[in-house]
This record gives C-alpha cells, structure tokens and sequence, in this order.
C-alpha cells in the first residue's frame, strides 16, 4: 500500500527564517511526486511535480527536491503570505490514477 | 477564466438522506477527479473520469456512493442512505492532461450529516 507521512505536522517560524518540510514514501513504482498548498477553506494549488531522484524545482522562496525515498520543500527567507498547509502526493506507477496524499505541514510564519 | 466551481458550498443532512454534489470544471478540461478531505486529513481520492467515462472508481467506499459525469464536463457526485462517517469536505478537481498528478482544484463542497 502506498504511504505518504510528512513531518513536522506543525511549524512556526519568523518571517525570514529558512527551514525545510520533510516528505517520506513508500510506493509501487514512483510516477511523479507532487506538492501542494493549501490554504484554510480553499482547494489545495498545485506548486510542483517531480519525477526522479536528484531532480529540482524552483518557485521564488520555494524549492521542492527528490530522493529515492523522501521530498523536502525548502523555503528560504519565507513571508507571512507562505503561512498554509503544504501537502506532498504521490502517484503510482502500474496503472494507478489517483493521488496518495499525505497528511500536511501546517506552516505559520510570524511577522 | 474561471476556475473549477463546486456547489453547495455546504450541505447539512440527515442521517439517511441522499446528497448531490456538483462539480463544473474548468472548461476544456477533459479529465475529472473527485477528492475527499477530512479534518486534518490529506485529501483521499476517489473517482476519476476521462471523458464521460468512470476510468478509475477504485477510490469509492462503498455502494452508497456514485458519480456521473453524462456530457463529458460536469460531474455529479451523489450518496445515498448517507452516514455521520460521510461528514468531509469533498473536492473537485480537473486537468488537461491525462493520467495526471498537476490538477486544479475546486473550493469543495462541505458535508455536514446530523
């Protein structure tokens, strides 16, 4: 069964303060892993698709990298406009159609 | 233009009642996706059509839940006999591509069953 586990479920930071989210999987066969963002009483919004291990994407203070068995979302010098919840996907090879989410970072970034 | 719309926003039912939930994807989207998403939950997938066609129902909990898309854009999710463990706030979402993880999400309707 495919299993998505991201930590910390919670993380406070100042405004400017880096850190980096953390996503572990375990899949049949990885098709793509993906990160999300959400914000309360809204629809998650695609941010990034990653295929390999090694691969990089970047989008102004966010970069999202791949190993064989994890994914961090790196946010360098974030504002109080990144505060969401991030959620990391992941898509199985063999067929599979839907995403296997996991639970969320709930991130708050403090004036 | 517009993003995927979804309507109720919130439905409160009765245990046992039936529910339809609308979902109007963005247009020339030809691939549609039902999620579920409870409290402090990632969203769980449930159906996904390509055309007018279920390709993938496998996401579906039971019987009591069903979902049509006739005309190949919007979509209808409908449950009957509902249940207090159906309370969710259950997501639209569509994409051009097929087969893909890059989708674009609807605000979701919120179900609330008494």
């Amino acid at each position: 069964e495919d299993q998505v586990t991201q930590s910390p479920e919670a993380l406070r930071l100042q405004e400017g303060e880096s850190s980096s989210l953390n996503c572990s999987y375990t899949v049949s066969g990885l098709r793509g892993l993906f990160w999300y963002r959400q914000d309360p009483g809204k629809g998650p919004e695609f941010l990034f698709t990653l295929y390999s291990a090694g691969e990089e994407k970047e989008k102004e203070r966010l970069k999202a990298t791949l190993t064989k068995k994890e994914s961090f979302l790196h946010i360098t010098a974030p504002k109080p406009e990144d505060s969401a919840t991030y959620l990391c996907a992941v898509q199985a090879g063999g067929g599979a159609d839907g995403l296997t989410f996991g639970k969320g970072t709930h991130l708050i970034i403090q004036p | 233009g517009a993003g995927v719309s979804q309507t109720p926003s919130n439905k409160v039912t009765e245990k046992g009642k039936y529910v339809e939930l609308r979902c109007d994807p963005i247009s020339g989207h030809t691939a549609l996706y039902w999620y579920r998403q409870s409290l402090g939950q990632g969203p769980e997938f449930l159906i996904y059509f390509q055309g007018t066609g279920a390709a993938d129902d496998s996401g579906l909990p039971n019987d009591r839940f069903f979902a049509v898309r006739p005309e190949g854009s919007v979509s209808t999710l409908k449950i009957q006999r509902t249940e207090r463990g159906d309370s969710a706030v259950y997501l639209c979402a569509s994409s051009t591509r097929t087969n893909t993880g890059e989708l674009f999400f609807g605000e979701g309707s919120r179900l609330t069953v008494l």
